[in-house]
């Protein structure tokens, strides 16, 4: 099934340059949410957002910006890559408060040169 | 719970052997926590859960136990198999918004 999809799945960039991960869920789930995975760190959430046009940061959200205009879709954007933000992306979403479970989709792996 | 380093700690079992995952958290006032499981190339995979008012949930194979006096979580994957091996993730959901936050994970590798 469908359900949470992210693209792209690779991206390889340079310093300086916008970049924008996107992310479609299928469920109409409330929430989504974007994380960061670095290698022996677990997820650290960047951003997050409750339902369309209400979103927040999270615990790493600097040099990040988020839009939430459609429920189905949560674009993270990076305005000027910087090599520290070289990382796995997740996106993730989960329905109305009472289901909790949050479902991840493939993440997209980014290089900044 | 947060990251602590490089280096995730590495349970190693034979196959057919149990398995025991442990993981502290941080928040006393978390209502609710999950495991994950990922497979290396893939996204957090849902494993179980549990809400803070159980202090053990019992699934196919697997086991969560809930120690809300220490702050202690725990994963017992029964009968462990080749496809297991992954690195398992818990998180716990703070009082507050539906935000989780997530251990720094446990390499779990299963010898044939």
């Amino acid at each position: 099934d469908a359900g949470i999809t992210q693209s792209p799945r690779y991206k390889i960039t340079e310093t300086g340059r916008q970049v924008t991960l996107m992310c479609h869920q299928t469920w109409s789930h409330s929430y989504m949410f974007w994380y960061r995975q670095d290698l022996g760190h677990g997820l650290r959430l960047i951003y997050y957002s409750a339902a369309a046009d209400i979103t927040d940061k999270g615990e790493v959200p600097d040099g990040y910006v988020v839009s939430r205009s459609k429920t189905e879709n949560f674009p993270l954007t990076l305005e000027s890559a910087t090599r520290s933000q070289t990382s796995v992306y997740f996106c993730a979403s989960t329905g109305l408060a009472g289901e909790e479970t949050q479902y991840f989709g493939p993440g997209t792996r980014l290089l900044v040169l | 719970g947060e990251s602590v380093g490089l280096h995730l700690p590495t349970l190693s079992v034979q196959e057919g052997d149990n398995s025991i995952i442990n993981c502290a958290y941080s928040n006393s006032a978390s209502d609710y926590f999950i495991w994950y499981k990922q497979e290396s190339g893939k996204g957090p995979q849902f494993i179980i859960d549990i809400r803070s008012n159980m202090d053990k949930r019992q699934g196919q194979r697997v086991t969560v136990l809930l120690n809300k006096t220490v702050k202690h979580l725990s994963l017992q994957i029964a009968a462990t198999q080749p496809g297991d091996s992954a690195v398992y993730f818990c998180a716990e959901r703070h009082p507050y918004g539906n935000k989780l936050v997530f251990g720094a994970g446990t390499i779990l590798r299963v010898k044939s």
